[in-house]
């Protein structure tokens, strides 16, 4: 079966420090993965996709990256943390070749930006 | 702009009946899904709707109308590991998927 990781649980970091939070798929191959972010109270927000090694698509303009060096990993990366990154950050993953597939998400990273 | 709305808040009793209403402004439809978030955790999948119609699945039924722009999640039976958020979410015509804010759903004994 599949399982989804991601590390750090929860993370409180200073304004302007860097960020990396790590996502990994276990139990399939060439997956979608996603990274979304949900604030309180707020719909998840589509941060960045990926169909592939390498190839990564941006939804919204900010301070965050992200990178795909393997098949199954996954990176949110920032240089420099803004008050407004801290929230709910979600990593999910489905099946490839269609975005009909249902998505299915990682435990979370809760980021507090101080 | 693409739309998705739900109540924020509604409350249940233990064995009853609840439906949790969506409603959805999109560009292009492709499905629509339902899922379940407890607090502090990630959502969780429960059903998933392209044709019109209800799908039943246990406890929970999922409906859709799509010239009505609308979906319902039906819960039976209530049980206090019901409360929840319960997220809807639609798929549009470029395979993105559009989230609504959430219905926090609050059972009680």
């Amino acid at each position: 079966s599949q399982t989804i990781h991601q590390w750090p649980a929860t993370l409180v970091q200073p304004v302007g420090s860097p960020l990396s939070l790590e996502c990994t798929v276990e139990g399939t191959s060439n997956p979608n993965l996603y990274w979304y972010r949900q604030a309180a109270g707020r719909g998840l927000q589509l941060l960045f996709y990926s169909v592939g090694i390498g190839q990564i698509s941006s939804e919204v303009p900010q301070n965050l990256s992200a990178s795909r060096p393997q098949d199954r990993q996954f990176i949110l990366s920032s240089k420099k943390l803004l008050l407004s990154d801290s929230g709910f950050y979600l990593c999910a993953w489905s099946t490839s070749g269609s975005f009909h597939e249902t998505q299915y998400f990682g435990p979370g990273t809760r980021l507090l930006v101080l | 702009g693409q739309n998705i709305d739900q109540p924020t808040e509604m409350t249940a009793t233990e064995g009853a009946i609840v439906q949790i209403n969506c409603t959805y402004q999109t560009s292009g439809f492709n499905g629509l899904f339902w899922y379940q978030q407890h607090a502090g955790e990630a959502p969780t999948f429960l059903s998933y709707n392209v044709l019109d119609g209800l799908e039943e699945k246990g406890r929970f039924s999922s409906f859709l109308s799509r010239s009505k722009g609308y979906s319902y999640l039906l819960l039976k039976e209530l049980q206090m590991k019901d409360s929840a958020s319960y997220l809807c979410a639609v798929l549009d015509s470029n395979y993105q998927l559009i989230w609504g804010a959430g219905t926090k759903l609050i059972i009680k004994p």
